[in-house]
């Protein structure tokens, strides 16, 4: 059976382009959470999606965006890129009730982004 | 707000030692779950272990262990028998048990990193 899967693995921007990052969540499941991972740092929450709908958001700007589509698969996008938005990016899925979350998530291999 | 602190940026031993990894949280909360997760240079983050904060008995899982001190708010991990695989950073996280709404997230620790020597 797959894991979660996300692609790319990596991708250098330009400052001020913008980027979508994918996500397939494990088979079954149907929350899909994004952290993001600044080098050195422990993940940091963006962004819950459960049943196509927004459950919940970190603290980041307008610039962050995500959805879920029909088949539980999601993307995040982020709009004029910034040197700081240099990172790791992490897909999570679970079940999506609290008992399976509280068997804590799956997560993918991450998205390293580098901005330039 | 949820912090959680893990106060040693590396560690070290040698193969087949104990080693434990340290983690103290701040929350008002009293039902919530924590975890050890592992990270590998491949990135993956890897659950070890987890606890559940309404049960005093600490978990373990073969060679992982956690020592679990509620009123203390401290969460440490130990690894007996050491083995190389075990190289790797490991966070420390939070998370709330039950989220009226709301996102049910992952507060992670800034983690420790650790090596394993032969």
């Amino acid at each position: 059976d797959a894991g979660v899967t996300q692609s790319p693995t990596h991708l250098i921007k330009t400052r001020g382009q913008h980027v979508t990052l994918r996500c397939s969540p494990i088979s079954g499941h149907k929350s899909v959470s994004w952290y993001q991972q600044v080098l050195g740092q422990g993940p940091q929450f963006i962004f819950q999606y459960y049943e196509k709908e927004e459950r919940g958001r970190g603290n980041f700007p307008d610039r962050f965006s995500a959805r879920q589509f029909p088949n539980y698969s999601s993307e995040l996008n982020v709009n004029a890129l910034l040197l700081g938005d240099s990172a790791l990016y992490l897909c999570a899925s679970s079940f999506g009730t609290e008992l399976r979350a509280s068997y804590g998530y799956t997560f993918g291999s991450g998205t390293r982004l580098t901005v330039v | 707000a949820q912090t959680v602190t893990q106060s040693q940026p590396e560690m070290s031993v040698q193969e087949a030692e104990t080693v434990t990894l340290s983690c103290t949280y701040d929350t008002s909360e009293n039902n919530y779950y924590l975890f050890w997760y592992k990270q590998p240079p491949s990135r993956q983050m890897i659950l070890v272990i987890r606890q559940e904060a309404y049960k005093q008995q600490n978990a373990t899982e073969n060679r992982f262990s956690v020592n679990f001190q509620k009123a203390a708010k401290s969460f440490s991990l130990k690894i007996s028998d050491s083995q190389l695989g075990d190289t790797a950073m490991y966070f420390c996280a939070f998370m709330k048990r039950r989220v009226a709404q709301g996102a049910q997230k992952l507060v992670f620790g800034q983690g420790t990193r650790l090596t394993i020597n032969p």
